[in-house]
């Protein structure tokens, strides 16, 4: 069954403390997997795609790697801002169109 | 500012009550999607339109309908809505898909 898990669903860090959030997936015909940031009350907004075992993207503190199973997030030295659900989604071929997100990770940054 | 915008922000309906949600689009895109997000289950894909007289069933279509206005509109119809379909909707496009999507501001919807 195709599939997508994010862990761990909920992450509390102190301001600084670095940490990574973890999706995995079981899918073929993997065309890229997308990381999202939602904030209470809003839509998700789009952070990096990658599309192949080994590529890595980063935007400020935030890191995503991606292997033939699973996905990082990396988040170094977090600060209090970052604080949000963090969604990954896969887009894969299966016939139809198909694009599945995971249930995601609430992230809470404490100062 | 361009974006992906949703009316209405918030709405109750009583079982049985029909509305459509309305979505609209300044960036050009070709593709447009309707999901909805309840607690656990993540974002599940209602329907899509791949581009501008085009329309596809997602993984969970029962209950809805859609249809794409022209390229910038894309709405969602409840004909009788059920206390099943109380959830939050996000529209969204893209073009192509692997420049992510963008994701209006969501419509909370109630139904009792």
């Amino acid at each position: 069954e195709d599939q997508v898990t994010q862990s761990p669903e909920a992450l509390r860090l102190q301001e600084g403390e670095s940490s990574s959030l973890n999706c995995s997936y079981t899918v073929s015909g993997l065309r890229g997997l997308f990381w999202y940031r939602q904030d209470p009350g809003k839509g998700p907004e789009f952070l990096f795609t990658l599309y192949s075992a080994g590529e890595e993207k980063e935007k400020e503190r935030l890191k995503a790697t991606l292997t033939k199973k699973e996905s990082f997030l990396h988040i170094t030295a977090p600060k209090p801002e970052d604080s949000a659900t963090y969604l990954c989604a896969v887009h894969f071929t299966s016939g139809t169109y198909k694009y599945i997100f995971g249930t995601g990770t609430r992230l809470k940054v404490l100062a | 500012n361009a974006g992906v915008t949703q009316t209405p922000k918030f709405q109750v309906l009583k079982t049985g009550q029909s509305m459509t949600l309305q979505c609209a689009q300044d960036m050009n895109h070709n593709s447009m999607y309707w999901y909805r997000q309840d607690p656990g289950m993540g974002l599940r894909l209602i329907y899509y339109s791949a581009s501008e007289g085009t329309t596809d069933k997602g993984e969970v279509p029962n209950g809805y309908n859609v249809s794409r206005l022209n390229k910038r509109e894309f709405s969602l119809r409840l004909e009788s809505a059920a206390p099943s379909q109380t959830s939050v909707y996000f529209c969204a496009s893209t073009d192509p898909v692997m420049y992510g999507y963008t994701f209006g501001s969501g419509t909370r919807l109630t139904v009792v």
